[in-house]
């Protein structure tokens, strides 16, 4: 029973567009989620997060959007770089055991 | 700063043998997470521990895994016997005391394991 669920295992875009990737969930008992990149030979590191309390979290490039009602949240990534080619890693907590989706590759065509 | 050290960073071993993976966490942490990665599955968790006791291990997929928390600085994750299904790349993570941050993980480099 994947309570995570990133869709897309793949999204490829161009230099200086936006990426959009989606992640949806089906526990409704998670109270905060977070997006981790992950580098080839690499550990997942931590790009950003959001609490249940709230819609939306910038940090610079990166938006996280969060629907409780859809159960959905997406990372939006403007303008995308080459850099930005990994890949990312939806998840959701409640306490301290996170649930990860399966991630998506994100391909950032120069 | 050291991050997570993990060790080995490759594992190679024959069907039927024990493979030890060893994690050190980030000085101050007190939860210790142990991960799986493979293409089937993503990244699932097998066990975490706080203050170095064992919280929930229900990920752990059978009896042949057991994950030991010595001291605050030291796990081990132990898989015997090894089977060619136990192949993937393993994590350890730490992070904060609970209401330090936003929960975040930090992860180590990762373990990549091959049993033939």
């Amino acid at each position: 029973d994947q309570q995570v669920k990133q869709n897309s295992p793949s999204l490829s875009v161009q230099e200086g567009r936006i990426s959009i990737l989606n992640c949806d969930y089906t526990n409704s008992m998670f109270d905060y989620f977070l997006w981790y990149k992950k580098y080839p030979a690499e550990g997942p590191t931590f790009l950003i997060s959001i609490s249940s309390i709230k819609d939306k979290n910038e940090d610079g490039r990166f938006t996280v959007f969060l629907n409780k009602s859809a159960k959905h949240l997406s990372l939006h990534i403007v303008p995308s770089q080459p850099g930005d080619s990994a890949v990312y890693f939806c998840a959701a907590g409640n306490g301290n055991k996170l649930v990860f989706g399966a991630g998506t590759i994100l391909r950032v065509k120069s | 700063d050291a991050g997570v050290i993990q060790s080995p960073r490759h594992e190679v071993t024959e069907m039927g043998q024990e493979v030890t993976l060893r994690c050190k966490p980030i000085s101050g942490h007190d939860y210790l997470f142990w991960y799986r990665q493979t293409m089937m599955r993503g990244l699932e968790l097998l066990i975490y521990f706080n203050n170095n006791v064992p919280i929930d291990d229900s990920g752990m997929p059978e009896d042949r895994f057991s994950a030991k928390m010595p001291n605050a600085s030291f796990s081990t994750l132990k898989i015997q016997p090894s089977e060619p299904r136990d192949s993937a790349v393993y994590f350890c993570a730490s992070s904060p005391p609970q209401g330090a941050s936003s929960y975040e993980q930090y992860f180590g480099p990762g373990t990549r394991l091959t049993v033939t």
